[in-house]
């Protein structure tokens, strides 16, 4: 599985926009780029993810750059309870057979402050 | 609300002692994925289950064990607990098994060995 590197932590005032960044330099063509928070110690909530082209959904986001190697996710209006770990995560293509398991790393820290 | 549920919610055991985790995946989801994360070690895959049969195995100790059922429940069985073992436990399912098929993960159960 491809690694990514995220930042250890970032802050961002409420309401206002959050780009949280990763690198995914080793990505593959089929590889997808997943997003997860997790809040707490609550279970890790899906939020987008992507293959080649920018994502956008009810929660977020997600420009990936023309060569595949980083993205962002942006969080548009920023709330308190966005307040969590971020997770991206490089997940491979497989055929049948093989595992879609998450290979999840050490995430980001997003802090929403008022 | 993922629609993913698992019981207990919380589990306090002894060293050496058996317990058994529940999950109950999403109206419609064949694969099922046990995650195990500590606070060393994070969100670990631990086995992967699709349609009742095994598909991919992680991380998972020889002591545990999980199979998953007709009506596509799963439970994980941990025997002979170590106080390491203390850890949440989380359950996804996802409607197939492909990268491409997003995975939604229950509330967790946080399991307590004494």
């Amino acid at each position: 599985d491809a690694k990514t590197t995220q930042p250890t932590s970032m802050d961002c005032a409420e309401g206002r926009a959050a780009n949280l960044p990763c690198n995914h330099s080793t990505i593959s063509g089929n590889e997808y780029v997943y997003w997860y928070r997790q809040i707490h110690s609550q279970g890790p909530q899906y939020i987008i993810h992507g293959l080649k082209n920018n994502e956008t959904n009810e929660m977020a986001s997600l420009i990936i750059t023309e060569d595949r190697k980083s993205s962002t996710l942006i969080l548009p209006h920023a709330t308190l309870r966005d307040t969590a770990v971020y997770y991206c995560i490089v997940r491979v293509a497989v055929t049948q057979g093989g595992s879609e398991k998450l290979v999840f790393g050490k995430g980001m820290k997003l802090t929403v402050n008022p | 609300d993922s629609g993913v549920t698992q019981t207990p919610k919380h589990l306090i055991t002894a060293t050496g002692q058996r317990v058994t985790l529940r999950c109950s995946p999403r109206s419609g989801d064949l694969s099922v994925y046990w995650y195990q994360q500590s606070l060393d070690q994070g969100l670990q895959f631990l086995i992967q289950y699709y349609n009742g049969e095994e598909r991919a195995k992680g991380n998972i100790l020889e002591r545990f064990s999980a199979q998953q059922f007709p009506d596509l429940h799963s439970e994980l069985n941990l025997s002979s607990l170590e106080l390491g073992d203390s850890a949440l436990y989380f359950c996804a399912s996802s409607v197939v098994a492909t990268a491409s098929d997003t995975q939604y993960f229950g509330p967790g159960t946080r399991l307590t060995v004494l």
